[in-house]
């Protein structure tokens, strides 16, 4: 099976506090890739990152890095320093040896002031 | 240079009708995939089209049926309108990299 788990439906953290949203995959693929989309209220698809899975190496972009463990089918994002704009859906997904991609259902991040 | 384009951006049908959503893909772009996000859940694949064929397609029946034009541009199609078709409709469009999708603002459509 292919999937994408995000169990946390909701988190709500205040302005400045630090935040891990978790995604755990399943694949039996060797190759495939894993992505974070953040999706505002507009909507739209905001593609965060996009990682192979033989790159195990952590990433970090401003505020947000990511940790993906091969050995946990995980590939968890942390926002440091929340902001209220950072408010929105985000979505783990994984494209298999495939074109598709698969979503987990999201994790609705609220900041407050 | 423009991104992905969809129109509508709002639709409203009745249940039993038919639908048409369109789909302009990024300039370049020859591949376009579909998705249909339901109200608090995760987007999900329709159909991915290529050279105007549709190369494959997710866990939807034939009332969800697509189209793509010499100009990479496509439409998806739903006869029958449930209830259930209520989403968010979003198209991606890409070239080569499969992993590099682009995605459009998406098109709502509510079935009373």
């Amino acid at each position: 099976a292919q999937k994408v788990t995000q169990a946390q439906t909701e988190i709500s953290v205040v302005e400045k506090e630090d935040v891990t949203l978790d995604c755990v995959y399943e694949t039996r693929d060797t190759t495939y890739y894993l992505f974070w989309y953040k999706q505002p209220p507009s909507g739209e698809l905001v593609f965060l990152i996009r990682r192979n899975s033989f790159d195990e190496q952590n990433e970090i972009s401003g505020r947000y890095s990511w940790n993906f463990q091969k050995s946990t089918s995980s590939f968890n994002f942390t926002i440091t320093a929340s902001q209220v704009v950072d408010s929105a859906v985000y979505f783990c997904a994984l494209m298999p040896n495939t074109d598709k991609l698969i979503f987990g259902t999201g994790t609705r991040l609220q900041v407050f002031p | 240079d423009a991104g992905v384009t969809q129109s509508p951006t709002h639709l409203i049908k009745t249940r039993g009708q038919q639908v048409t959503l369109r789909c302009s893909p990024k300039s370049g772009h020859d591949t376009v995939s579909w998705y249909q996000q339901a109200l608090g859940q995760g987007p999900q694949f329709i159909f991915q089209y290529y050279e105007e064929e549709e190369r494959q397609r997710g866990n939807f029946p034939d009332r969800f049926s697509g189209h793509q034009f010499p100009n990479y541009s496509s439409e998806l199609n739903v006869n029958a309108l449930l209830l259930g078709d209520s989403a968010l409709y979003l198209c991606a469009s890409s070239r080569d990299n499969p992993y590099e999708q682009y995605f459009g603002p998406g098109t709502r459509l509510t079935v009373t």
